[in-house]
C-alpha cells in the first residue's frame, strides 16, 4: 500500500543548528514534492516545491532534497531559530491534477 | 490580497446535528480542496473540485458527508447526521490551475461533535 512516512517524534534541537527533517514514501512515483509548515491553530503554509529531476532547492535558510532511487526527500533548516518551530508537512504529487497526499508530520521544536 | 477564508473557525454540535462548513477560496483560483486532520490519521483529502466541478471524491468517508461548490468563490461540506467521530478540523485549500502549485489552506474549522 501506498505509505509516507515522517518522524512522529518530535525533533528537538539548540539554536543556531541546523534541523533536518525525513520525509520517506513507499509505493508511489511523485512527479514532485512540496514541504508545508503549520503552527499551532493555523493552516498548513507552503514553503518550498521541488520535482522529480531536481536533486535539490534552496530557499533563504531551507534547503531540500529529492532522491527518487532512496525515495527520500531530506528537509533542513540551517542557523535555526525559535521562531522556526512548529510542525512541518511534507507532500506528494504524482501528476498534473494539483492532488496532494500528505504525511502526517514532524514537529520541530528551537530551542535557546 | 485575502487568503482562503472558512467559516465557522469553531463549531459544537450534538450527534445527530447537521453541521455545515464554508469556505471562500482565493479569487482566480480554479481548484479546491477540502481536507480533515486528526492526530491519528493526519490530514486526509475528502473532495477536490476543477472549475466548480467535483473531479475526486474517493476521500469523503461515508453518505454522511457531502460538499458542493455553487460557483467559483464558494463552497460547502455538509455532515448529515454528524457523529462524535467527525470530531477534527477540517481545512479548505485552494491552487491556480497550473501544474505543481502550491495550494493555499485556510485556518480551518475545528468541529466537536458531543
Amino acid at each position: 500500500s501506498q505509505k509516507i512516512e515522517q518522524n512522529s517524534e518530535a525533533l528537538n534541537i539548540q539554536e543556531g543548528k541546523t534541523a533536518t527533517l525525513t520525509c520517506n514514501y513507499t509505493n508511489y512515483s511523485p512527479a514532485y514534492l512540496q514541504w508545508y509548515r503549520q503552527d499551532p491553530g493555523r493552516g498548513p503554509v507552503f514553503l518550498l516545491l521541488i520535482r522529480e529531476n531536481e536533486k535539490e532547492k534552496r530557499k533563504e535558510r531551507l534547503k531540500v532534497t529529492f532522491d527518487t532511487t532512496l525515495k527520500q526527500s531530506l528537509f533542513h533548516i540551517t542557523a535555526s531559530q525559535p521562531a522556526d518551530s512548529a510542525t512541518y508537512l511534507c507532500a506528494l504529487g504524482t501528476g498534473t491534477a494539483s492532488k496532494l497526499t500528505f504525511g502526517t508530520g514532524t514537529r520541530l521544536q528551537v530551542t535557546l | 490580497d485575502a487568503g482562503v477564508i472558512q467559516s465557522p473557525r469553531h463549531e459544537v454540535t450534538e450527534m445527530g446535528q447537521e453541521v455545515t462548513l464554508r469556505c471562500k477560496p482565493i479569487s482566480g483560483h480554479d481548484y479546491l480542496f477540502w481536507y480533515r486532520q486528526t492526530m491519528m490519521r493526519g490530514l486526509e483529502l475528502l473532495i477536490y473540485f476543477n472549475n466548480n466541478v467535483p473531479i475526486d471524491d474517493s476521500g469523503m468517508p461515508e453518505d454522511r458527508f457531502s460538499a458542493k461548490m455553487p460557483n467559483a468563490s464558494f463552497s460547502t461540506l455538509k455532515i448529515q447526521p454528524s457523529e462524535p467521530r467527525d470530531s477534527a478540523v477540517y481545512f479548505c485549500a485552494s491552487s491556480s490551475d497550473y501544474s505543481n502549485q502550491p495550494q493555499h489552506f485556510g485556518d480551518g474549522t475545528r468541529l466537536s461533535i458531543l
